[in-house]
Order: C-alpha cells, then structure tokens, then sequence
C-alpha cells in the first residue's frame, strides 16, 4: 500500500504570495490532518477533514484554509504568506479519525520557505 | 486548554542503559495519550497509544492521571532506538486533533 504523498516537497515564496499544499492520503482513508512544524512552535494542528467537511480546526487565522477532495485528497492554502509562515507542513491520513482506534499515518511533509 | 510537555529537549544515555522519556501533560477531562517518533531520515510514525496498554520496540508507557504524566520507558536502550520522540494528546470524543509537545531528542552511545 502507498503511504500518505505529499506535494511538492520544497516550495519557496516570497512574502504576499500565496501557495497551495497537495495531500493524497493511504487508499481508503477518510480523515486528513494537516500540521505545522516549526522550531520554536513544534507541531501545531491546523485543521482535519473528513469525507469532505473539516471537522476540527486550530488555532490558526483565516489566511490558512483547506479543502478534501470526493477521493479524500485534500489540499490546503496559505494566503498573503508571512516570513512566519515557513515551516514544514505535514499532513496525515488515517481511516476514521478515531486516535483511539485509528493509527494516523504521516507524509514526509512540504517544506516551505518565505522570503 | 490541552498542553503537552516534554522537558527535556535531549537526552543522551548509554546503549544497555535504561531510558525515561518524560511527558505532562494539562487536560481538564480524560484524555488520550501516544507517543510517535521519528527516526532519521524517516517520517514521523505512532509507537504506541495508552489505551492499547502495548508494548512496542521493548518501549511501555504508563498514564498517570495523578501526576497527568505519561512517561515513556525502555529497561535496556538500544543504538537504534535514537531518534526524536513526541508526546501527544488527545481530548475526550476520538477527536482527531492532536497536541504535541516539542520532543525529546534521545541519542543512545555505543
């Protein structure tokens, strides 16, 4: 089976730009996570869909949205970029959304670099 | 608010040493707890959930709603059990939504 792909793997923008991440999840899975990881933030939870609704979201502003695809593929956007938006976004799949039972499968994360 | 912390950024022990990764965590109900690491050059990857009550790669972890600790043991460290080690919550309902803390580089010495 395929692991989570995520794409692409390195990205740089400048400032006021915007950019969209692309998260294709393990076959059959239904609920996408996406996360971002910084050095002085650690990981942080941005947002989860499922079947095509986000079902949960952090504590993020509105500059980052996302959407989930009938195929589960989810894509997620950042808008008018910040220097602090440059961090490595990973995204996760799992079947349910369900920690307890689920096991969440991780990418290997798009780099993102602001300038 | 659900807050997870890990104390120490690095740790280094001995290979055949014993090894104790600290997590606390802050959660006004019954949370759910795991630990994921992340080896070199790999993704980040579950090694185990609390309420499995599993024993992974030699690795347990007991939950302790006294203390809200969920520390992360291992009797007799292993070279390849280096590597970068998160600990997690989640809140009460299976939310998908995981609160990590900052992890603890564990580097164990030949």
């Amino acid at each position: 089976k395929a692991g989570v792909t995520q794409t692409p793997r390195y990205l740089i923008k400048t400032r006021g730009q915007q950019v969209t991440l692309s998260c294709s999840p393990i076959s059959g899975h239904r609920s996408v996570s996406w996360y971002q990881q910084t050095p002085g933030q650690g990981l942080q939870f941005l947002f989860e869909y499922f079947s095509e609704t986000q079902r949960n979201k952090g504590n993020f502003p509105g500059r980052f949205s996302g959407r989930q695809f009938s195929n589960s593929r989810s894509e997620m956007n950042v808008s008018t970029l910040e220097l602090g938006d440059s961090a490595l976004y990973l995204c996760a799949s799992s079947l349910e959304g369900t920690p307890s039972t689920d096991t969440q499968y991780f990418g290997p994360g798009t780099r993102l670099t602001v300038l | 608010a659900q807050r997870v912390t890990q104390p120490e950024k690095l740790l280094s022990v001995f290979k055949g040493a014993p090894v104790e990764l600290k997590c606390n965590y802050s959660y006004s109900g019954s949370p759910e707890l795991f630990w994921y690491v992340q080896y070199s050059r790999q993704r980040l990857q579950l090694l185990l959930r609390h309420i499995s009550r599993e024993s992974i790669k030699g690795f347990t972890a007991d939950l302790n709603k006294g203390e809200t600790s969920f520390h992360l043991k291992k009797p007799f460290a292993q070279e390849e059990d280096s590597a970068m080690y998160y600990c997690a919550l989640s809140g009460e309902g299976g939310s998908e939504k995981l609160v990590f803390g900052k992890g603890t580089k564990l580097t164990v010495n030949p």
